[in-house]
């Protein structure tokens, strides 16, 4: 299926590790969304990617936090100096155009544990 | 600033009965509003939305929405629930400014057979 990718599905960090989350969206997505969904929560936005330009990071939680998308396809999210509220799932979203009228369609989500 | 609120944690209901999840909104503009659908250690599935027209709201699943303006809710529901209907469902409201979705904290539906 054509849906949206990501990898790895889980990954163990020991706090204060840097770890890398890649996200590779359905073909031809222009926008691009990464959100964290703390356990029993709702996801939380994160940032958003038009092709390669990341028009809002509001939602990072800190400078640790960091996004990048060069081509505009493939995503990575960047944690540094992992820290135990970091624990969550991140999910990636894409959608055809920054349009009210578009469902984002996500991915299955990269489970983080920080110990 | 947007926001949905998801009144009811957990909603039990057995299979063959007509079943509710219930969304409240809050929004500057118009609203843009979605449901989606979660089983475990999976992404969001997209089931419907509303941008304008009709208040009754079609999707996938059999589910449909009944958007509500005077009420400001947007309440999701099924004429007969399905045990596999049993999932973990989110309401969002789509921001105006940046066109991120904001959730509401989930509601557990429990279909018993």
């Amino acid at each position: 299926g054509a849906g949206v990718s990501q990898s790895p599905r889980y990954k163990v960090a020991k706090r204060g590790q840097d770890v890398a989350l890649r996200c590779d969206p359905i073909s031809g997505h222009v926008s691009l969304f990464w959100y964290q969904q703390a356990l029993g929560q709702g996801p939380e936005f994160l940032t958003y990617f038009q092709n390669e330009a990341q028009l809002d990071k509001s939602g990072l939680p800190s400078d640790r936090f960091f996004a990048e998308r060069p081509e505009g396809s493939v995503s990575t999210l960047k944690i540094q100096r992992t820290q135990q509220e970091d624990s969550a799932v991140y999910l990636c979203a894409s959608s055809t155009r920054d349009s009210g009228y578009n469902e984002q369609f996500f991915g299955p989500g990269t489970r983080l544990t920080v110990l | 600033a947007q926001s949905v609120a998801q009144p009811e944690d957990q909603v039990n209901v057995a299979e063959g009965n007509p079943l509710t999840v219930k969304c409240t909104y809050s929004v500057s503009g118009n609203p843009y509003l979605f449901w989606y659908v979660q089983y475990p250690n999976r992404g969001l599935q997209f089931l419907l939305k509303y941008i304008t027209g009709d208040n009754l709201v079609k999707g996938s699943y059999g589910f449909e929405a009944e958007f509500n303006k005077s009420q400001t809710s947007f309440h999701l529901k099924k004429p007969s629930a399905l045990v596999s209907d049993s999932a973990l469902y989110f309401c969002a409201v789509r921001d105006d400014y940046t066109g991120k979705l904001i959730f509401g904290q989930g509601t557990t539906l429990q279909v018993k057979p």
